[in-house]
C-alpha cells in the first residue's frame, strides 16, 4: 500500500506572500496525484490533477509539480479565500485505488 | 450542472447495517466510475472504495472489505454504498465523487453523517 505524508501538518503564511507545501510517496507514484482543497463544512475541491494540471475554474496562483515521491503545491499571492485544508491524493490508473496524504492546514499568520 | 446528492446518513448501533445512496444528476452518469471517500470528525479524507462505469470492477480499501459493498443502479442515476457490521470507528461524513479518467475527483456531493453509536 502506498503511503502520502504531507508536509508541514500546519503552514502559517500571510496574505499576499507565497506558499508551499509537499507530498511524498512511499514509492513511486509517476504523476499520478491530485490536489485537493477543502473548506469547513465543504466538500474537497479538485485544484490539480496530473501533478500540475489545473482543473477546470482553478486560478493561475495554484501550480503543482513533481513526480515520482516528490511533489509541492505552490499558492502564490494568497488570498483570504486560500486559508483552508490541502490534501494531495494519489491514484492508479487501473483500477482506480486512492489514498490521501494526512493534510496540511493552511492558515493565516 | 453537475450535482451529486447523498441521502441514508443517521445514527445506527454497532454491529448494524445501513445503505448510502448518491443520487448524480448534469451529466451521463454511467460514463463515470464512482467513489465513495468518508471523512472521521475533525480528521482527514479516507478512500472507501471505487466502482468502475459499468458496474463490472469494484475496489475497497482494507479498512471495509468484506463489510461494505458498493454498487450503482444506471438506470436510477444512483450509487450505493451498503455497510454492515458496522463500527464506531466507521463514524464519518461519507461523500460520493465522480471520477475523472484524467485523475482525480472532480465532483463531490456534499456528504452525509453515518453516526455508530449505542
Amino acid at each position: 500500500e502506498i503511503v502520502m505524508t504531507q508536509s508541514p501538518a500546519t503552514l502559517s503564511v500571510s496574505p499576499g506572500e507565497r506558499a508551499t507545501l509537499s507530498c511524498r510517496a512511499s514509492q513511486s507514484v509517476s504523476s499520478n496525484l491530485a490536489w485537493y482543497q477543502q473548506k469547513p463544512g465543504q466538500a474537497p475541491r479538485l485544484l490539480i490533477y496530473g501533478a500540475s494540471t489545473r482543473a477546470t475554474g482553478i486560478p493561475a496562483r495554484f501550480s503543482g509539480s513533481g513526480s515520482g515521491t516528490e511533489f509541492t503545491l505552490t499558492i502564490t499571492s494568497l488570498q483570504s479565500e486560500d486559508f483552508a485544508v490541502y490534501y494531495c491524493q494519489q491514484y492508479d490508473n487501473w483500477p482506480p485505488r486512492c489514498t490521501f496524504g494526512q493534510g496540511t492546514k493552511l492558515e493565516i499568520k | 450542472q453537475v450535482q451529486l446528492v447523498e441521502s441514508g446518513g443517521g445514527v445506527i448501533q454497532p454491529g448494524r447495517s445501513l445503505r448510502l445512496s448518491c443520487t448524480a444528476s448534469g451529466f451521463t452518469f454511467s460514463s463515470f466510475g464512482m467513489h465513495w471517500v468518508r471523512q472521521a470528525p475533525g480528521k482527514g479524507l479516507e478512500w472507501v472504495a471505487v466502482i468502475w462505469y459499468d458496474g463490472t470492477n469494484k475496489l475497497y480499501a482494507d479498512s471495509v472489505k468484506g463489510r461494505f459493498t458498493i454498487s450503482r443502479d444506471n438506470s436510477k442515476n444512483t450509487l450505493y454504498l451498503q455497510m454492515s457490521s458496522l463500527r464506531a470507528e466507521d463514524t464519518a461524513v461519507y461523500y460520493c465523487a465522480r471520477h475523472v479518467a484524467a485523475g482525480g475527483s472532480d465532483y463531490w456531493g456534499q456528504g452525509t453523517l453515518v453516526t455508530v453509536s449505542s
